[in-house]
């Protein structure tokens, strides 16, 4: 099984600032069958990319997603006030998927 | 657009049967290349993949549910179902029914359609 690490737990950033998530597999990602979903309260998860690096439909530029092989990373450029929440990676290349613990958004 | 609604009890026993429906509409369950799972989630906590099942049938199950859970679907009704056994309380969870597919190519295409979720809590 593939356990996904993510970092920081906790993000205190004010709209406009841009924010980085990182999410680290214990091996190697298969396909770079990456993917980040943002999640708000009583919602399910929204996907926002896929493949490591591509936009879902609908999503805002200002999201993008890098990385292959272990490490990955999320960068929202510019904070919006609807973008506070939280953000989850998932592994979707190898049985059994696996997701990160989440990293939390906040306004500062 | 395809749509996903799930149902269920809202409480189970412990050791129980949980049993879950998600119907789907907008769309057909049996369509080519097209595949549906369960996600779970505790309250508070983070996101658990519990199985899949492919458009031909092909089933796929977490290793910490394996023995005790069956993902099937009903194509008449376009519907797909969830059935865990000997529930306890750390079953509680928002379940989630999803929707993915692979391209003509192969390539796969992670969760983009979620339901609402169905909350289910395990007590006495």
């Amino acid at each position: 099984e593939i356990v996904l690490t993510q970092s920081p737990g906790t993000l205190s950033l004010s709209p406009g600032e841009r924010a980085t998530l990182s999410c680290r597999a214990s091996q190697s990602v298969s396909n770079s069958y990456l993917a980040w979903y943002q999640q708000k309260p009583g919602q399910a998860p929204r996907l926002l990319i896929y493949g490591a690096s591509s936009r879902a439909t609908g999503i805002p530029d200002r999201f993008s997603g890098s990385g292959s092989g272990t490490d990955f990373t999320l960068i929202i450029s510019r904070l919006e006030p609807e973008d506070f929440a939280v953000y989850y990676c998932q592994q979707y290349g190898s049985v059994p998927w696996t997701f990160g613990q989440g990293t939390k958004v906040e306004i500062k | 657009q395809l749509q996903l609604q799930e149902s269920g009890p809202g409480l189970v026993k412990p050791s129980e049967t949980l049993s879950l429906t998600c119907t789907v509409s907008g769309g057909s369950i049996s369509s080519n290349n097209y595949y549906w799972g369960w996600i779970r989630q505790p309250p508070g906590k983070g996101l658990e993949w519990s199985a899949s099942i492919s458009y031909s049938g092909t089933t796929y199950y977490n290793p910490s549910l394996k023995s005790r859970v069956t993902i099937s679907v009903d194509t008449s009704k376009d519907q797909l179902s969830l059935r865990l056994s000997s529930v306890t309380a750390a079953d509680s969870a928002v379940y989630y029914c999803v929707h993915y597919y692979h391209d003509n190519s192969g390539y796969f295409y992670p969760p983009s359609t979620w339901g609402q979720g169905t909350l289910v809590t395990v007590s006495s």
